[in-house]
């Protein structure tokens, strides 16, 4: 079985201050991990995802995340927040023992202020 | 490229009333899912199929029925709708372990 944990439901950061959303993740398999983006009354957009190729991974609009088997954690990171990073993220994984079924944590809102 | 399109975006149904979503992707791909989403639960599997003719169950399927009769089109059918189906919907597809892509969401009201 696989499940993923948001850590935080909210998150609050100044612009140009450094994100940190967490996550962890529990997989039977050797799982592909995923952050999306979901903007107020839009649809998910992909992040970032991991394959099982390098554990440090890049994403659009600056974000990235890192793979740490021994912690099982997937944590977003971005070094400076703007504006229109506010929106609400969510980790997911995925098993590969099975047909691809994602599996979503609850989410976590980024709010960036002035 | 149109991606995954579900129609309709919006509906408000009364309890009882039954009504088909529909997900169309261009994209080829042979896995395609129907989620919901609702407030502080992420979202949650369906239903999803493996390939044209094929269905199965997600993790919250009761109420609901799909089909896949072509590779391209999802369907997912409310016969009976309830006021514990408002949600958002949305469906999505993939090549498999790659990254699936989402619609646009259908957000439905059962009143």
């Amino acid at each position: 079985a696989q499940s993923v944990t948001q850590l935080d439901s909210h998150v609050s950061v100044s612009e140009g201050t450094p994100v940190l959303l967490r996550c962890n993740y529990s997989s039977s398999y050797s799982p592909s991990l995923f952050w999306y983006v979901q903007h107020p009354n839009k649809g998910l957009q992909l992040l970032l995802k991991y394959t099982s190729a390098a554990t440090l991974v890049k994403g659009i609009n600056g974000f990235e995340a890192e793979f740490k088997k021994s912690e099982t954690s997937f944590h977003l990171t971005k070094p400076s927040a703007h504006m229109s990073d506010a929106a609400e993220y969510f980790c997911v994984v995925s098993d590969t023992g099975t047909a691809s079924k994602l599996t979503f944590g609850t989410g976590t809102r980024l709010q960036v202020t002035l | 490229n149109a991606g995954v399109t579900q129609t309709p975006k919006f509906r408000v149904l009364k309890t009882g009333q039954s009504m088909t979503l529909l997900c169309a992707q261009d994209m080829n791909h042979e896995y395609m899912y129907w989620y919901r989403q609702d407030p502080g639960m992420g979202l949650r599997l369906i239903h999803y199929s493996v390939g044209e003719g094929t269905t199965a169950k997600g993790e919250v399927p009761d109420g609901y029925n799909v089909s896949r009769l072509k590779k391209q089109n999802f369907l997912l059918g409310l016969e009976s709708a309830a006021p514990s189906q408002t949600s958002v919907y949305f469906c999505a597809s993939s090549f498999g372990r790659i990254e699936a892509f989402f619609g646009q969401g259908t957000r439905l009201t059962v009143v």
